[in-house]
């Protein structure tokens, strides 16, 4: 049992480029979400989904997409970056939304040159 | 708008000595507050959730507590591996509401 498994754990982009966080979970879980963390900052939900072909904006989504065609997976695609989108993301699960606990992956440190 | 204001932002303990982190919040109406440790360069990590002013939940050394305006994560006689990040959350009792309002988090050294 893997657990909330996130690559690639690091990535420099250029400004403009763009490319795709993996996500994956193995615990058949309905809800899955995506965090950013910043220095002084708490986390902020960018994403989430309650559960496959359902997807929902968060706090913070301007420049991410995000799709859901199964239960295990939740990719996170940045379309054009910028050097505002620098931060350590994370991806998380839970079996329902809600108050339920929440499992988080070990994150992927992104920089934005 | 939901806030969440952990204080102190960082605290260094000798180990063995007891206290106590504080997490002030405001949120129209509390479905659930959460407890988080997160260790360095990996995702923060479930230790407690708490429903309603009153309610207390014991994990080890760690003691959560909540009131209407905060919650209190006592440590009693930490150890060395007792040091992380400790983040507070909370979420609102909104209909369809699934966001998850975290605070900053309070830096945890404890000093062998």
């Amino acid at each position: 049992n893997a657990g909330v498994t996130q690559t690639p754990k690091f990535q420099v982009l250029k400004t403009g480029q763009s490319m795709t966080l993996q996500c994956a979970q193995d615990m058949n879980h309905e809800y899955m979400s995506w965090y950013r963390q910043d220095p002084g900052m708490g986390l902020r939900l960018i994403h989430y989904s309650v559960g496959a072909g359902i997807t929902d904006q968060g706090e913070v989504p301007n420049g991410y997409n995000v799709s859901r065609s199964t239960t295990e997976d939740f990719p996170l695609r940045l379309l054009s970056a910028a050097p505002s989108q620098t931060s350590v993301y994370f991806c998380a699960s839970s079996y329902g939304g809600g108050v339920s606990e929440q499992f988080f992956g070990p994150g992927t440190r992104l920089t934005v040159l | 708008e939901d806030q969440v204001t952990q204080s102190p932002e960082a605290l260094r303990l000798q180990e063995g000595e007891s206290s106590s982190l504080n997490c002030s919040y405001t949120v129209s109406g509390l479905r659930g507050l959460f407890w988080y440790r997160q260790d360095p360069g990996k995702g923060p990590e479930f230790l407690f959730t708490l429903y309603s002013a009153g309610e207390e939940k014991e994990k080890e050394r760690l003691k959560a507590t909540l009131t209407k305006k905060e919650s209190f994560l006592h440590i009693t006689a930490p150890k060395p591996e007792d040091s992380a990040t400790y983040l507070c959350a909370v979420q609102a009792a909104d209909f369809g509401n699934e966001k998850l309002t975290f605070g900053t988090g309070t830096r945890l050294t404890i000093i062998p």
